[in-house]
């Protein structure tokens, strides 16, 4: 069965805090994405991976950034944690390919004090 | 920016009812896929379609691809709780990274 996996279920960290978001997926998948879900908006695409060390700005990038050194893993950083970026983190992992669905984790709930 | 709008936001009902679920764009999108979301869990893909005026069925739920490929919706039949959910309707672009635009969700309950 597919599996993503996100680090941490629920993560406190304080403003101005470096903060790392990990997942690791298990399906050989070549795209990965980070999105944020909040009460409303749905899912917002913050970034995408096509391929390892290859990255794309989503809709609402700033204030993040994402590395992918290894085709599995796909991480999220805020730089400087700021309060409006308390949210819902969700990483997804897909094939390449039009048309293929995208296999989610279940969600970092992070609260930024 | 491709923008899919999603209605209502939120849905109660009582088990037994009918509902539908409506996806609106004014952009045309080459695959719109649903997927239904539980608490403490990711989304989960329910159906992708692709081609305009396409139906596809899933037990008591029935999703639409508009003609023009700019809208779809998702009908329930006779509505349990074990539909309670959030449900999201995705719209998927012509390149092959796979990036889908989400409506804003459907928050369904269905009352016993």
């Amino acid at each position: 069965d597919v599996k993503v996996t996100q680090s941490s279920r629920y993560l406190v960290k304080r403003t101005g805090e470096k903060v790392f978001l990990e997942c690791v997926q298990d399906m050989d998948h070549e795209n990965m994405f980070w999105y944020r879900q909040d009460p409303g908006l749905g899912l917002r695409l913050i970034y995408f991976s096509y391929d390892v060390k290859m990255k794309e700005k989503g809709d609402i990038p700033e204030g993040y950034s994402v590395s992918r050194e290894k085709k599995e893993r796909f991480s999220l950083i805020l730089e400087s944690a700021s309060t409006n970026q308390t949210s819902m983190y969700l990483c997804a992992s897909s094939e390449r390919g039009v048309r293929q669905p995208q296999h989610f984790g279940d969600g970092t709930r992070l609260s930024i004090l | 920016t491709q923008l899919l709008e999603q209605s209502p936001q939120f849905l109660s009902i009582q088990e037994g009812e009918n509902l539908t679920v409506y996806c609106n764009s004014s952009s045309v999108f080459s695959s719109l896929q649903w997927y239904r979301q539980e608490p403490g869990e990711g989304p989960v893909l329910l159906v992708t379609v692709v081609t305009g005026g396409e139906v596809k069925k899933l037990k008591r739920l029935t999703f639409q691809f508009g003609d023009a490929r700019k809208d779809s919706s998702l009908h329930i039949t006779a509505a349990q709780p074990g539909d309670t959910g959030l449900y999201l309707c995705a719209g998927g672009g012509s390149t092959s990274y796979g990036k889908l635009t989400f409506g804003q969700g459907t928050i369904l309950t269905v009352h016993p």
